[in-house]
């Protein structure tokens, strides 16, 4: 299974809303990452979890709040988020969070939020 | 510190021509370079990676790169373009903790009939 699957496909949420988006990888990386990709732009990192604890922080607003409950699992968490959040978030996976020619990240199809 | 550039941010070629997509990467430390491709709507894809292996690097889809460390390239090519390949494309290089991807702005190829 080389898969990374996240839901929702698409979100729709309020200002005041509280909601969160899901990943899931089984093929036993050890690194996971949120990425956030506007239109047109190629994505941007957000958040790498290593071995389930955060280890890179891109100064992402607090509005946003990564979890990594086991291996196999990313979460990210919304509240109070800006129209200017509206964007494909991308969640990504690697064996591990370090260099080499073989840790290519594998990508899921994303979640499409639209925040009014 | 890392980085790519992706010359060209749209290509347009017609059915059954040649695809080429520019790439190039600055690097202080051998560079671990990638290819992904988007299709609308959807994730990222890996196409192809450079290993060290072998210069010409042969991916999915009948795409190949070629890395050239004097000219501090890694092109994208496919001898033969389908309507099927237009897409946006992303060149990536690993940053030097092995953290995090860097990518290109993306070119979006166009095959036309």
């Amino acid at each position: 299974d080389t898969e990374v699957t996240q839901t929702p496909k698409h979100l729709v949420m309020g200002m005041t809303n509280k909601k969160s988006l899901k990943c899931e990888q089984h093929m036993g990386h050890r690194a996971m990452y949120w990425y956030k990709q506007k239109a047109k732009k190629p994505p941007e990192l957000m958040f790498v979890y290593s071995y389930e604890k955060l280890s890179i922080n891109e100064s992402v607003p607090s509005r946003f709040s990564p979890e990594c409950p086991n291996s196999s699992l990313l979460n990210l968490h919304l509240h109070a988020l800006q129209p200017e959040d509206s964007a494909l978030y991308l969640c990504a996976s690697s064996q591990d969070a370090t260099p080499s020619y073989d840790n290519e990240q594998f990508f899921g199809p994303g979640t499409r939020l639209t925040v009014l | 510190a890392q980085s790519v550039t992706q010359l060209g941010s749209h290509v347009s070629v017609s059915e059954g021509a040649l695809v080429l997509l520019r790439c190039n990467y600055s690097s202080s430390v051998p560079p671990y370079l990638f290819w992904y491709v988007q299709y609308p709507n959807q994730g990222l894809q890996l196409l192809l990676k450079y290993t060290s292996a072998a210069t010409l690097v042969k991916g999915i889809n009948g795409f190949e790169a070629e890395f050239k460390k004097s000219e501090t390239s890694f092109h994208l090519t496919k001898p033969s373009a389908h309507m099927s390949d237009a897409a946006e494309y992303f060149c990536a290089v690993s940053n030097q903790a092995g953290t995090a991807l860097i990518f290109g702005k993306g070119t979006t190829l166009s095959v036309s009939s």
